[in-house]
């Protein structure tokens, strides 16, 4: 079946580590994006890409990185450098990120838990 | 900076009612604006779109209506049920010189009780 995978669902790491949150679709989409989601809070954009090797900051990019060395796969790197890295991360792709718009669909998540 | 908001962060309904969802954003630029729904636990899912050359678009149980005089956007839900309860978003299309996003409202709980 064609999706957006999220691995993994539940994620838990010490305090100082890096952590990397895979991101896979299967839908020939274009663009890919990740977001962040806090308890009773909206989606807020923390990268996303366009086409391959190529990505842009979202709103609160500071302490993430990202890669985009293929189509399907978007990883999102969780540094020691953010400081409150405990969320729900949502990973999203769209067909094209330029006009016509299209909706983006989204991935199940992974909650991300830092002790 | 711009961004799309809701009015109310909950809304409670009885089963059979209809549920009216608000947003209002503030980018006069944005042209395609998408309703999402999200269940606990989950990924958003889309219920509806709208484009800013529209008005009005219905869907099965559902009606967005796009007010671009006061940037105005809602959500009505005819017949809620039960099935309906989740949080709410409204998102918008932005762009810049570097691409387009979508950004996202902070959501309205909808609870619906039989």
């Amino acid at each position: 079946d064609g999706g957006i995978t999220q691995s993994p669902k539940y994620l838990f790491r010490k305090e100082g580590q890096n952590v990397t949150l895979s991101c896979e679709q299967n839908l020939n989409h274009d663009a890919m994006y990740w977001y962040r989601q806090d308890p009773g809070q909206g989606l807020r954009l923390i990268y996303y890409s366009q086409i391959v090797n190529d990505f842009q900051k979202g709103d609160i990019a500071e302490g993430y990185s990202v890669s985009r060395e293929k189509k399907e796969s978007f990883p999102l790197t969780v540094t020691s450098a953010q400081k409150n890295p405990t969320a729900f991360y949502l990973c999203a792709s769209s067909i094209v990120s330029q006009r016509p718009n299209t909706e983006a669909f989204f991935g199940q998540g992974t909650r991300l838990t830092v002790v | 900076g711009e961004s799309v908001g809701l009015h109310l962060p909950t809304l409670s309904v009885q089963e059979g009612d209809n549920s009216i969802i608000n947003c209002a954003y503030s980018n006069s630029a944005s042209d395609y604006f998408i309703w999402y729904k999200q269940e606990s636990g989950k990924g958003p899912q889309f219920i509806i779109d709208i484009r800013s050359n529209m008005d009005k678009r219905q869907g099965q149980r559902v009606t967005v209506l796009l007010n671009k005089t006061v940037k105005h956007l809602s959500l009505q839900i005819a017949a809620t049920q039960p099935g309906d309860s989740a949080v709410y978003f409204c998102a918008e299309n932005t762009s810049n010189q570097a691409g387009t996003a979508l950004i996202f409202g902070k959501g309205t709980t909808l609870s619906v009780s039989s």
